[in-house]
């Protein structure tokens, strides 16, 4: 069974701290990785996707994979009251449907 | 650009009822990909359409579920006879042809109540 694994937080920062996210997969066939934000009530926005090893950065965000270690993260610098959501992990092994994991919350507090 | 376009944004149902919920994708996306937030759950994928086609519905329950995504037309969830397990979040999202990567925008869902 083809998993995604997120801590479900709270993860709680300070206005202008880096906060750090975290997800582990299960199937090393995963092809292309993405994280979504989600506010409460809305639904899931992407603001990130990633597909070969190593780093990419976009604005205050950097998502890292490491597909030998069936690991990825985002990083959000200088975080941002606005940034407090749900971030969801989802990856795709047919380049199909996306499988999510749970999601975690994150807190930016002023 | 208009973005993916989902109506209505909110449904009441009583047991037994049936629920239609459209989605019309972005202009220029043809992949159309269904998914149900429960409460306090994941989002789950349902079913995976292009025009005329459905690709792949393996998250569809077997029973009670149907989609479709016609040559004219939004994209059409029917959910039959409906539960109160039913109740959640039903999303829709889409992809352009030919993407490589597969990034695929949301649109903002319909709640569906069922009482």
């Amino acid at each position: 069974q083809k998993e995604v694994e997120q801590n479900s937080g709270p993860l709680s920062v300070p206005e202008g701290a880096i906060a750090s996210l975290n997800c582990t997969y299960s199937d090393r066939g995963s092809q292309s990785f993405f994280w979504y934000r989600q506010y409460s009530g809305k639904s899931p926005e992407l603001i990130m996707s990633i597909y070969s090893n190593g780093d990419k950065e976009d604005g205050r965000f950097t998502a890292q994979l490491n597909k030998a270690s069936q690991y990825v993260s985002l990083l959000i610098r200088d975080s941002q009251p606005s940034d407090s959501a749900t971030y969801l992990c989802a990856v795709t092994v047919s380049g199909t449907a996306l499988i999510f994991g749970k999601g975690t919350t994150l807190s930016v507090s002023s | 650009n208009a973005g993916v376009m989902q109506n209505p944004r909110h449904l009441v149902r009583r047991r037994g009822q049936e629920a239609r919920l459209r989605c019309s994708p972005m202009k220029g996306h043809s992949h159309v990909y269904w998914y149900r937030q429960l409460p306090e759950e994941g989002l789950k994928f349902m079913v995976y359409l292009q025009k005329e086609n459905i690709i792949d519905e393996s998250g569809m329950p077997k029973e009670r579920f149907s989609a479709e995504f016609p040559k004219e037309g939004p994209s059409i969830l029917r959910i039959q006879q409906v539960v109160r397990g039913d109740s959640a979040a039903y999303f829709c999202a889409s992809s352009p042809p030919d993407s490589p990567i597969n990034e695929q925008f949301f649109g903002p869902g319909t709640r569906l109540t069922v009482l």
